[in-house]
């Protein structure tokens, strides 16, 4: 019953690093979203995607780019990480029902 | 600025008593309302949603929301919460579209704080 699948559960960065995280659905959703989750600070949109090849920066794209090369496929990239990007990391994704999935979560932490 | 405002964010009770959670969103217009959980360990998943129509709304597991436009306000409750409603829950909340949103084709949703619930047996 796997819908929207994170690639990590947990990653360990050190500063500077290129790091990627992946993100599948298998639910031919057109869209697909970035999200980071910081205690007290809710979830806070980073991109979405409404289509292949297309994206929108959300609210905090700051040191974060994205790859939306297949529909099912969304890969959220930190160019150089650092540490104010350690952070939870939720992939979700979504058709015309306006119903977000979210996948499990990545906890990525940046030394 | 415009957000979805959530006030409690830690709440215990004990097991049987009531509960209502507070969710006021500052955007006018049409919008669509949601409350999502998070289950300690595991995904953020859909409680209820509004879209229109009865501005009552039940939900899973014995949840409802009420939408009231006057006051901008899309609270959460449950009339006798059990222990396994323990969890952390967040309001959420589809901003009024716009003439750069392409319908149907981008969605954004604005997530409020959350709230952690400690229910104690």
């Amino acid at each position: 019953d796997v819908k929207v699948t994170q690639s990590s559960r947990y990653l360990v960065k050190r500063t500077g690093e290129k790091v990627f995280l992946e993100c599948v659905q298998d639910m031919d959703h057109e869209n697909m979203f970035w999200y980071r989750q910081d205690p007290g600070l809710g979830l806070r949109l980073i991109y979405f995607s409404y289509d292949v090849k297309m994206k929108e920066k959300g609210d905090i794209p700051e040191g974060y780019s994205v790859s939306r090369e297949k529909k099912e496929r969304f890969s959220l990239i930190l160019e150089s990480a650092s540490t104010n990007q350690t952070s939870m990391y939720l992939c979700a994704s979504s058709f015309r029902l306006k119903v977000l999935d979210f996948g499990a979560g990545t906890r990525l932490s940046v030394l | 600025a415009q957000s979805v405002s959530q006030h409690n964010h830690h709440v215990i009770l004990s097991e049987a008593a009531s509960l209502e959670l507070g969710c006021n969103y500052s955007y006018g217009g049409t919008v669509n309302l949601f409350w999502y959980v998070q289950y300690p360990g595991q995904h953020l998943q859909l409680l209820l949603k509004y879209f229109s129509g009865d501005p009552l709304v039940k939900g899973i597991k014995g949840f409802e929301a009420e939408f009231i436009k006057s006051k901008f306000s899309f609270n959460l409750r449950k009339p006798s919460v059990q222990w396994s409603d323990t969890a952390e829950y967040f309001c959420a909340v589809k901003p009024p579209q716009t003439t750069r949103t392409p319908m149907d084709s981008s969605y954004k949703l604005i997530f409020g704080s959350g709230t952690r619930l400690l229910v104690r047996p």
